[in-house]
């Protein structure tokens, strides 16, 4: 079973800056397999990523993905006051789904 | 608009069952994989169980295996769970979720339903 990690836990940062999520595999997975969701207190999760890259619909283009292999990416380019929540990495392998820990991103 | 409601969480004692409903609107049902996915309380989220668009193949967490039966009807648009010999570390809100094309990411999440298990 492939697990994924996710550093930091947490990061605290201010409106504007630059964050950067990572996302470590336990082994190799397809770049294919690898999704991004932000999810926000009491709400459900919201897809961001798929595919490792693909911005999912209405996603904003402040929000990219990245990475292969065992590490994978999610940069936030400069955070909006909205953006502040958890984020989870997930990936698909023999038919089962695996979720990271998740990165909380609060306010500095 | 996709729109997933789930409907049936409640509080139920340990060892007891409960089945939660997910009903469907704005999309073809019977086109997708569907899958329920769990978060207790204060933690992270975790896949459930997940059941092909027209559902003869069925898959499960090894956590909820032979305990939990998940099953749709596509002429109802509704998603199921069946939920038997419930533990306490089985409380959690339930999602139900909406697979893409591609079945490997969840793009329609509902907005949950709690299910509390305790005596």
């Amino acid at each position: 079973e492939v697990v994924l990690t996710q550093s930091p836990g947490t990061l605290s940062l201010s409106p504007g800056e630059r964050a950067t999520l990572s996302c470590r595999a336990s082994q190799t997975i397809s770049a294919s397999y690898l999704a991004w969701y932000q999810q926000k207190p009491g709400q459900a999760p919201r897809l961001l990523i798929y595919n490792a890259s693909n911005r999912a619909t209405g996603i904003p283009d402040r929000f990219s993905g990245s990475g292969s292999g065992t590490d994978f990416t999610l940069t936030i380019s400069r955070l909006e006051p909205e953006d502040f929540a958890v984020y989870y990495c997930q990936q698909y392998g023999n038919s089962r789904f695996t979720f990271g820990p998740g990165t909380k991103v609060d306010l500095k | 608009e996709v729109v997933l409601l789930e409907s049936g969480g409640g509080l139920v004692q340990p060892g007891g069952s409960l089945t939660l409903s997910c009903v469907a609107s704005g999309l073809s049902f019977s086109s997708y994989a569907m899958s329920w996915v769990r978060q207790a309380p204060g933690k992270g989220l975790e896949w459930v169980s997940a059941i092909s668009g027209r559902g003869g193949s069925t898959y499960y967490a090894d956590s909820v295996k032979g305990r939990f039966t998940i099953s749709r009807d596509n002429s109802k648009s509704t998603l199921f769970l069946q939920m038997d010999s419930l533990r306490a570390e089985d409380t959690a809100v339930y999602y139900c979720a909406k697979a893409l094309v591609s079945v490997t990411t969840f793009d329609s999440w509902g907005q949950g339903t709690l299910v509390a298990v305790s005596s």
